[in-house]
């Protein structure tokens, strides 16, 4: 149980284009999910919270332009990359908390390669 | 201010015992997690503790807790090459509002045949 998908798991895109990822808890309601970016052989670095009905709070440095996000359902959180371009090349995770587990769960993670 | 700490690297023998260890600077700290990420993948949920207990083992992991010194340890028996990942810690201190985790610089585990 407690799972969160997350699609697409790869994607490489031309330069400019704006890319959405998805993240979608499969057997759970999910009021809040965490954004996080990951570069190579690195931690990961907490992007946003996404709150269910309400605006994403974005941690310093974090262009909400640039990176939008939408919790419109319990149960979906999308992540979209503006106008993308190589420096955005990067691991992007999705994570929801867990009441019963007292932890959170991670989605798969999507590849972002931009050319 | 929060701070977890790991080191970066260990390599160990295929049967032997692996011990990670994390040190953080939140004594408020309620929860600590160790993760797992094999490459390319999202974090699996190893283990966790709660900041009033000093140890918990599951199967072949043990994780050890000294809040005096604040470290915590992941021990892991019998250690395969299916164990080779990244592995995380990260805490949830008390005052964090919305309840985010501070992670680790993670340790890259390598198992050697």
């Amino acid at each position: 149980g407690a799972v969160v998908s997350q699609h697409p798991s790869w994607v490489i895109c031309k330069s400019g284009t704006s890319v959405k990822i998805e993240c979608r808890s499969l057997d759970f309601q999910a009021t809040t999910m965490f954004w996080y970016r990951q570069f190579p052989k690195q931690s990961l670095m907490l992007m946003a919270t996404s709150n269910e009905g309400s605006k994403a709070t974005y941690e310093q440095g974090v262009e909400k332009d640039k990176f939008l996000i939408n919790h419109a359902s319990l149960t979906l959180s999308t992540l979209t990359v503006t106008s993308a371009h190589p420096e955005d090349s990067s691991f992007y995770i999705c994570s929801a908390q867990i009441q019963e587990l007292y932890g959170y769960t991670f989605g798969s993670g999507t590849r972002l390669t931009i050319v | 201010g929060e701070d977890v700490e790991q080191s970066l690297f260990l390599s160990v023998r295929e049967g032997d015992s692996s011990v990670i260890n994390c040190t953080y600077t939140d004594s408020s700290s309620t929860y600590l997690y160790w993760y797992k990420q094999e490459p390319g993948a999202g974090l699996q949920l190893l283990t966790y503790i709660f900041s009033n207990m000093d140890m918990k083992q599951d199967q072949r992991l043990t994780v050890l807790l000294n809040k005096k010194d604040k470290h915590l340890s992941l021990r892991i028996a019998d250690t395969q090459t299916g164990d080779s990942a990244i592995y995380f810690c990260a805490e949830i201190p008390i005052y964090n509002q919305g309840g985010k985790l501070i992670f680790g610089q993670g340790t890259e585990l390598s198992v050697k045949p």
